[in-house]
């Protein structure tokens, strides 16, 4: 069965520090993919970025930069000069193909970030 | 462009009760994924659909049952509810389903409690 862990439960910075956040997974599946979402305190998660395990190329939009390393099956998240609007909850999840023919996300169980001024 | 809409936003049920929960998915969507998301935990899937068929079900009791419309939107049910069923219940749209890639996208929820 796929998994994905979230170690850090909460994490709390002071504005303008640099924060990461864990992801480790765990699938069979040779070809599959995972996400980052973002959930304010208004309960709608929010699509950050997908990325395929075939791609190993750290990714940077903005603020925001991903890093994945398939060798330890971690997809890791990092916030530069965090600001108060990044507090939310994160989660990442990995996408797996269903049987019926569908796919699900299965999620983490999420990372709560305070960014205090 | 409209998201994923949801309704009610909040429900109050009592033990026993039966409830349904709606979703509109994005325009140009055709898939549909329901969720359920307890205090302090990630979103656990429930049900997918796409072209009005069930594509995947989770690990949920036989009280859960949901369908899809022609016009793609959604309802969810829940029978006989119990007090562990009080959560955030998630939909998310893609426009299509069958491969890994495939990106939810979440509406705002619908918030159940039982009491």
């Amino acid at each position: 069965a796929q998994k994905v862990t979230q170690a850090q439960t909460e994490i709390s910075v002071v504005e303008k520090e640099d924060v990461t956040l864990d992801c480790v997974y765990e699938t069979r599946d040779t070809t599959y993919y995972l996400f980052w979402y973002k959930q304010p305190p208004s309960g709608e998660l929010v699509f950050l970025i997908r990325r395929n395990s075939f791609d190993e190329q750290n990714e940077i939009s903005g603020r925001y930069s991903w890093n994945f390393q398939k060798s330890t099956s971690s997809f890791n998240f990092t916030i530069t000069a965090s600001q108060v609007v990044d507090s939310a909850v994160y989660f990442c999840a990995l996408s797996e193909v269903l049987t019926g023919g569908g796919n699900k996300l299965t999620f983490g169980t999420g990372t709560q970030l305070k960014v205090e001024l | 462009d409209a998201g994923v809409t949801q309704s009610p936003t909040h429900l109050i049920k009592t033990r026993g009760q039966q409830v349904t929960l709606r979703c509109s998915p994005i325009s140009g969507h055709k898939s549909v994924s329901w969720y359920q998301q307890v205090l302090g935990q990630g979103p656990q899937f429930i049900f997918q659909y796409y072209e009005k068929e069930e594509r995947g079900r989770g690990n949920f009791p036989d009280r859960f049952s949901a369908r899809q419309f022609p016009n793609y939107s959604s309802e969810l049910n829940v029978n006989a509810l119990l007090l562990g069923d009080s959560a955030l219940y998630l939909c998310a749209s893609s426009m299509y389903t069958g491969g890994p890639s495939y990106e939810q996208y979440f509406g705002p929820g619908t918030r159940l409690t039982v009491t």
